[in-house]
C-alpha cells in the first residue's frame, strides 16, 4: 500500500488567500484525522471522521478552518482567508481500530507558510 | 481534555549510548503507542502496546504499559546517529477515542 498521501508537500501563500490541503487515506481505513503541528503547540487534533462522517470537530482553531470527506479516499482541509499564524506542518493519518487495535498511520505532511 | 506527560523534552547523547524517555497520564489508558519523527516527515509507528504491564521489543527499542495503566516508557539501547529525531508517546482512553499525543522528545546523538 502507498500509506497516506497528502498534497501539497509545501505550501506558500499570502495572507488572505484560499488554501486547500489535500489527503488520501490508506485503502480501507474508516478513520481519517487532521492534525497541526508547531513547535509551541506541538501535534493538535483539529478534526476526525469515521465512515466519511465528521465525528468531532471541537479542535478547528475557528470558523476559517474547514474539512470535507467527500468519499473514503479523499478529504480536504481549507483554510480561508489564510492568516500568519496558521503557518504550521498539517498532518493527516488514518487508521483502522479494532477492539484491541488501535495505531493511526500519518502522512508526510503539508508545509504551510502563510506571508 | 486528556494531556500527556513526556520527558524529558530533549536529550544529547553520544553514540553507543541507551536512552530512556517515558510517558505519564493522570487517566488510565489502554493503548500506548510510540512514534519517531524524523526532519521533514510525518510520524511513523515504532511500538505499540495494549496491555498493561507488556513490555515489547523491535531491534534496539524497547517499550513497556506501564501497569498502572496511567505510565509507559521507552528505551533505545546502543543509540546510533539514525535515532535522531522526536519521539511521540500517543495513548488511548477507554472507548473509541482519538489517540492523545505527548509533546515530544528531541533526541540528538553525537557521533
Amino acid at each position: 500500500d502507498a500509506g497516506v498521501i497528502q498534497s501539497p508537500r509545501h505550501e506558500v501563500t499570502e495572507m488572505g488567500q484560499e488554501v486547500t490541503l489535500r489527503c488520501k487515506p490508506i485503502s480501507g481505513h474508516d478513520y481519517l484525522f487532521w492534525y497541526r503541528q508547531t513547535m509551541m503547540r506541538g501535534l493538535e487534533l483539529l478534526i476526525y471522521f469515521n465512515n466519511n462522517v465528521p465525528i468531532d470537530d471541537s479542535g478547528m482553531p475557528e470558523d476559517r478552518f474547514s474539512a470535507k470527506m467527500p468519499n473514503a479516499s479523499f478529504s480536504t482541509l481549507k483554510i480561508q482567508p489564510s492568516e500568519p499564524r496558521d503557518s504550521a506542518v498539517y498532518f493527516c493519518a488514518s487508521s483502522f481500530p479494532t477492539s484491541t487495535i488501535n495505531e493511526q498511520f500519518f502522512g508526510p505532511g503539508t508545509r504551510l507558510t502563510v506571508l | 481534555g486528556q494531556q500527556l506527560n513526556q520527558s524529558p523534552q530533549s536529550m544529547f547523547i553520544q553514540e553507543g549510548e541507551d536512552v530512556s524517555m517515558n510517558c505519564t497520564s493522570s487517566s488510565i489508558f489502554n493503548t500506548w503507542l510510540w512514534y519517531k519523527q524524523d526532519p521533514g516527515e510525518g510520524p511513523v509507528l515504532l511500538i505499540a502496546l495494549y496491555k498493561a504491564g507488556e513490555l515489547t521489543s523491535n531491534g534496539r527499542l524497547t517499550a513497556q504499559f506501564g501497569i498502572t495503566r496511567k505510565d509507559s516508557f521507552l528505551n533505545i539501547s546502543a543509540s546510533i546517529p539514525s535515532d535522531v529525531g522526536i519521539y511521540f508517546c500517543a495513548g488511548q482512553i477507554p472507548g473509541n477515542t482519538p489517540l492523545v499525543f505527548g509533546k515530544g522528545t528531541r533526541l540528538s546523538v553525537i557521533a
